[in-house]
């Protein structure tokens, strides 16, 4: 079974710096799919941003981008430029690419980030 | 984009009774939904996948009497907490996975759930 871990549950920025959010999981497969999801306190769930596994080149959606690094199997986000708004919870989330489970999400415990003004 | 709606939004039952919850995907058909529960602070647990035209798949540790899912059609499933107790209070999201968007899933806006 795969797992992930977040080992942040709380990080702070200031708004305009950049924030860096950890993220490891375990795995067996090769072929996967990694993910951000950010729940603001309307508790909707928002994708930020996708990576393949199959993909060396890192993600970038605007100001989100990701570390990813198959070996190590980390994967974190970067977040640069905060915005006020930016404040919430996010959660790392693993999806096998076939098989059985297709579709299903693992989540990590997921990481309450606070923006300073 | 895809949109995934949830009704009710928030419910307040007594003990005892049951409350249905239902998720729809409003533009795409969906033959596989997912239903989490999350409480306040935490992760989303997967409680089971919902399939159309068959049976649920329950996670383990997951009561399947309890928590009845039905899968009624292509756009709609549904889960029905049956004589529910305090302890069944928690906020239930479900979602679905969307294929023509690169394979990622959207999520519904969750319903509360309050058992008094």
């Amino acid at each position: 079974a795969q797992t992930v871990t977040q080992s942040q549950p709380e990080m702070s920025v200031q708004e305009a710096e950049t924030v860096t959010l950890s993220c490891t999981y375990d795995t067996s497969e090769s072929d996967y799919y990694l993910f951000w999801y950010k729940q603001p306190p309307s508790r909707q769930m928002i994708l930020v941003i996708r990576q393949e596994a199959y993909k060396q080149q890192n993600a970038t959606e605007n100001r989100f981008s990701v570390n990813f690094q198959k070996a190590a199997k980390s994967f974190s986000l970067k977040i640069s430029d905060s915005q006020l708004g930016d404040a919430a919870m996010y959660f790392c989330a693993y999806r096998s690419a076939g098989g059985t489970s297709y579709g299903k999400l693992t989540f990590g415990q997921g990481t309450i980030l606070t923006v300073h003004p | 984009g895809a949109v995934v709606s949830q009704h009710p939004s928030w419910v307040i039952c007594k003990s005892g009774t049951s409350v249905k919850i239902e998720c729809r995907s409003l533009d795409f058909q969906a033959t596989t939904m997912f239903w989490y529960r999350q409480f306040p602070k935490q992760s989303l647990m997967l409680m089971a996948t919902s399939n159309e035209g068959s049976k649920a798949t329950y996670e383990q540790g997951v009561e399947k009497d309890k928590f009845l899912i039905n899968h009624a059609s292509l756009t709609l499933s549904t889960l029905t907490v049956t004589s529910a107790h305090p302890e069944d209070s928690s906020f239930y999201i479900c979602s679905a996975p969307v294929q023509r968007a690169a394979k990622t899933q959207y999520f519904g806006p969750g319903t509360r759930l309050l058992v008094l």
